[in-house]
């Protein structure tokens, strides 16, 4: 089945740029109709969605990260990227990859998030 | 944005209990409503989607309902393995949003 993992550093200085990549496994990103999506939670704290991206290029962003995020999708390698700049100590969270899929039959018009990659901690200072 | 409000914030309870968590959206959403389960330094599964679907693989024990701005999340009867945190989430209008999560702790 399809796994995803994160990788980048796990250190970032503020006011620089964080940078992650989602590598998708078990199956191919141009597959089926689904979304890719990175969401973040700080320590303690609940789940924020930063954005996605279709196989297509197509993406969307959360408005208040918009000025600063950049979602991309490499096919050849079959991962997607994150890159957030001018980051500060809230920065600091967990970062997920999750493949948010379009159902089927009856629930073709819904959108959930039914495969996440295991997240990567990401600390600003 | 949506804002998803999850009721209660935290809830103890012991194996076997029915155990239902609220969500409510601040607009109607139709059933446009998700529910994960997220444990200590995991990540989010999926347990229900379009508010009432079971995922695959999801226990049986697990059941969703609603619509328009009120959902609950019901476990039938809990098991040890339940004793985690529940996050609502809003797919109805981009961006995404999510409820603050609910405590399911042992009493």
């Amino acid at each position: 089945q399809v796994q995803l993992q994160e990788s980048g550093p796990g250190l970032v200085k503020p006011s620089q740029t964080l940078a992650l990549t989602c590598a998708v496994s078990g199956g191919s990103i141009t597959s089926g109709t689904s979304y890719w999506t990175w969401v973040r939670q700080p320590a303690g704290k609940g789940l924020e969605w930063i954005g996605r991206i279709y196989v297509s290029g197509t993406t969307n962003y959360n408005p208040s990260l918009k000025s600063r995020v950049t979602i991309s999708v490499d096919t050849s390698k079959n991962q997607i990227s994150l890159k957030l700049t001018s980051v500060t100590a809230a920065d600091t969270a967990v970062y997920y990859c999750a493949r948010d899929r379009r159902g089927n039959g009856h629930t073709s018009g819904y959108y959930y998030m039914d495969v996440w990659g295991k997240g990567t901690t990401v600390t600003v200072s | 944005d949506i804002q998803m409000t999850q009721s209660p914030s935290s809830l103890s309870a012991s194996v076997g209990d029915r155990v239902t968590i609220t969500c409510r959206a601040s607009q109607t959403i139709s059933n446009y409503l998700n529910w994960y389960q997220q444990k200590p330094g995991k990540a989010p599964i999926l347990l229900i989607y379009a508010a009432s679907s079971l995922q695959t693989g999801v226990p049986s024990r697990f059941s969703g309902s609603g619509s328009g701005t009120d959902f609950t999340l019901t476990i039938s009867s809990l098991r040890p393995e339940d004793f985690a945190i529940y996050f609502c989430q809003q797919s109805y209008i981009t961006p995404p949003t999510f409820g603050q999560g609910t405590k399911l702790e042992i009493k």
